[in-house]
């Protein structure tokens, strides 16, 4: 079954907003990544947080994580047309063999 | 420098075909991996290998054969393709197997069409 389920399916701003994704997921785990994806491109690396962390920042990206709800939420913020992808959250799923990804949340930032 | 690379980019053919695609990573990392992106964008694992020794088989129909010859390339060779198989397949590398903090690092995808 499908590990990481991120919501929204689709999210649409205008440039300046900020833009928050989430993601659940079923089974304990050791870290999460996110990942974007543009246009017919293979996915890139945004950021790791582990299972011991609470939040994250890189640049405009922050990241929380709650395992107690075994959820995440990936917000950028300032948005840019640039940031337009989808993004993709994957975990391990407790185990160190392999990353299991979500459907993903396609943003369109809007000029 | 491309760091996953694949071949072909774009592959078109008919049902009951078979095909290869090529993948290269210049990273010096251990593990490969092949996925499959349905049309709903959901990623989903196919083969995994490190060190050129095959560590994951994710339920894969044994039409799918990924090869090795050494660490920087993992090719897929699909038998007698179906309606189903298409889909976007992507080839991605990790430093390590056994190290989920590792980031993966992928080709830019091949977009598979079987009429």
């Amino acid at each position: 079954s499908q590990q990481g389920e991120e919501d929204p399916q689709a999210l649409s701003i205008q440039e300046g907003e900020n833009a928050t994704m989430n993601c659940s997921y079923k089974t304990s785990i050791n870290n999460l990544q996110w990942y974007r994806q543009n246009s017919g491109r293979g996915l890139v690396h945004l950021i790791l947080i582990r299972s011991n962390e609470r939040e994250k920042h890189s640049g405009r990206l922050r990241v929380t994580l709650d395992t107690s709800k075994k959820s995440s939420s990936l917000l950028i913020t300032a948005s840019r047309a640039a940031d337009t992808a989808s993004y993709f959250c994957a975990t391990d799923g407790g185990s160190a063999r392999q990353l299991t990804f979500g459907s993903g949340t396609q943003l369109t930032v809007l000029p | 420098d491309t760091a996953v690379s694949q071949t072909p980019k774009y592959l078109v053919t008919q049902m009951g075909n078979d095909k290869s695609i090529k993948c290269e990573q210049n990273l010096g990392h251990d593990t490969m991996y092949w996925y499959k992106q349905d049309s709903k964008k959901f990623l989903k694992i196919m083969f995994s290998y490190n060190n050129k020794e095959l560590i994951i088989n994710e339920t894969v129909p044994n039409r799918f054969s990924p090869k090795s010859p050494d660490k920087a390339h993992l090719n897929l060779h699909i038998n007698s393709l179906e309606l189903g198989d298409s889909a976007v397949y992507f080839c991605a590398s990790s430093q390590d197997w056994g190290d989920s903090t590792d980031t993966q690092y992928f080709g830019p995808g091949t977009r598979l069409t079987v009429l």
